[in-house]
């Protein structure tokens, strides 16, 4: 059974500082991986999307990459601000059931970006 | 604006008392699914559908059922809600694609069972 964990469980940092928050899960066999931000009292925003095949995804200051081999992942984090301050998940798909298959969530990782 | 809506966002029960939770999307997307969210177990998906009268359990289906009469809800049904039914739950819309997807959530169904 596919497991996700996430590390750490919360990260406070000053602003600007760079930063990596990092997922591993247990079964390699994944359909692709997904980093999402949750904003207290709010759902899930969509961030990034990586297939299984891919090894890096971009969206401006931020960069997810993906070792399939080694069940990890990592959220990269440029120049952190304020409003970074969230909780990040991250959330695989197995292979068996293709585009239409379960997510797998992590419990996420709370970031606090102090001014 | 494509947004999945959830309704109501709060609410209050007792054990036992009937209640749905409305889901609806206006993206026209055919996978939609619900989750339950609870503090040291993170999101777990309930059911999900994917089309019209499409519908299959997830990992914790067991107090719950679901229908979809239309591409654009997915109602959450609980018969008989428990206690331990009171969480945060979010329904979920797909778009899907060739080397592509973005999942879409509502904001959440903050449900508390006395």
């Amino acid at each position: 059974k596919q497991e996700v964990t996430q590390i750490p469980a919360a990260l406070s940092v000053p602003e600007g500082e760079n930063l990596v928050l990092n997922c591993s899960f247990t079964d390699s066999a994944i359909y692709n991986l997904q980093w999402f931000r949750q904003d207290p009292g709010k759902g899930l925003t969509s961030l990034l999307l990586i297939q299984s095949s891919q090894r890096e995804q971009t969206s401006g200051r931020l960069n997810a990459s993906l070792d399939k081999s080694s069940g990890r992942s990592t959220l990269y984090i440029a120049a952190s601000q304020p409003g970074d301050s969230a909780t990040y998940l991250c959330a695989v798909k197995g292979v068996y059931g293709g585009s239409q298959g379960n997510l797998i969530f992590g419990k996420g990782t709370k970031l606090s970006v102090k001014p | 604006e494509a947004q999945v809506t959830q309704n109501p966002r709060y609410l209050i029960t007792v054990t036992g008392k009937k209640l749905t939770v409305t889901c609806s999307q206006n993206m026209n997307h055919e996978y939609m699914s619900w989750y339950r969210q609870d503090p040291g177990l993170g999101l777990r998906q309930i059911y999900y559908s994917m089309n019209v009268e499409v519908t299959d359990k997830g990992d914790v289906p067991e107090g719950y059922k679901v229908s979809r009469k239309e591409k654009r809800n997915f109602p959450l049904i609980l018969e008989s809600p428990s206690p331990n039914q009171t969480s945060l739950y979010f329904c979920a819309s797909t778009r899907t694609g060739l080397l592509q997807e973005t999942q879409y959530f509502g904001p959440g169904t903050r449900l508390l069972v006395l």
